[in-house]
């Protein structure tokens, strides 16, 4: 079965400053999908961002891009110029593309911005 | 569109009660989702449908029971609810987004205590 690992509960940035989650994934297929939601207080899961594995170019939207490695299989979050709404629950998530219709989610990382 | 809705948002029940949740989507997704999520675990997956008439366990499924009479609707049933089964509990629909690109639509989800 497939596994999705987030080895940081907590993480906090200064507003302005930039800051990188980690994820790790198991899998032995060649092709799926890699996402980033967050969760606010709202409790409302929105996407952030996504990532092909076929695409070696890394996903990027606005200040949020991800830093993909697939032979390592880690798929990073990085958010440059954080703001107070950054604010949230981030998780890491994993769907195979083929085989499978399942998606598997990290335990998450809860991001405090420091004003 | 109203994207992805559940009904209820909130229900407190005694142990051994029974409820349904309802999820609808109307954007026309096949694939439907219901997730439990809980402290500390993110979310994890009850059960799934692929689409009209189908359902599968995921990864969480005992306890619990699905039907997907109607493509837009995805029920979640407890026949008799354990103070175990106290969560968040999301629906979500698979499909695709206005860019074209396929992403996981959730709802707002529904809080349950079972006293």
């Amino acid at each position: 079965a497939q596994t999705v690992t987030q080895s940081q509960p907590e993480m906090s940035v200064q507003e302005a400053e930039t800051v990188t989650l980690s994820c790790t994934y198991d899998t032995s297929e060649s092709d799926y999908y890699l996402f980033w939601y967050k969760q606010p207080p709202s409790r409302q899961m929105i996407l952030v961002i996504r990532q092909e594995a076929y695409k070696q170019q890394n996903a990027t939207e606005n200040r949020f891009s991800v830093n993909f490695q697939k032979a390592a299989k880690s798929f990073s979050l990085k958010i440059s110029d954080s703001q107070l709404g950054d604010a949230a629950m981030y998780f890491c998530a994993y769907r195979n593309s083929n085989t499978g219709n399942q998606f598997y989610f990290g335990t998450g990382t809860s991001l405090t911005v420091i004003p | 569109n109203a994207g992805v809705t559940q009904t209820p948002k909130f229900r407190v029940l005694k142990t051994g009660q029974s409820m349904t949740l309802l999820c609808a989507q109307d954007m026309n997704h096949e694939y439907m989702y219901w997730y439990r999520q809980d402290p500390g675990m993110g979310l994890r997956l009850i059960h799934y449908s692929v689409g009209e008439g189908t359902t599968a366990k995921g990864e969480v499924p005992d306890g619990y029971n699905v039907s997907r009479l109607k493509k837009q609707n995805f029920l979640l049933g407890l026949e008799s609810a354990a103070p175990s089964q106290t969560s968040v509990y999301f629906c979500a629909s698979w499909g695709m987004a206005g860019d074209l690109s396929y992403e996981q639509f959730f709802g707002p989800g529904t809080r349950l205590t079972v006293l």
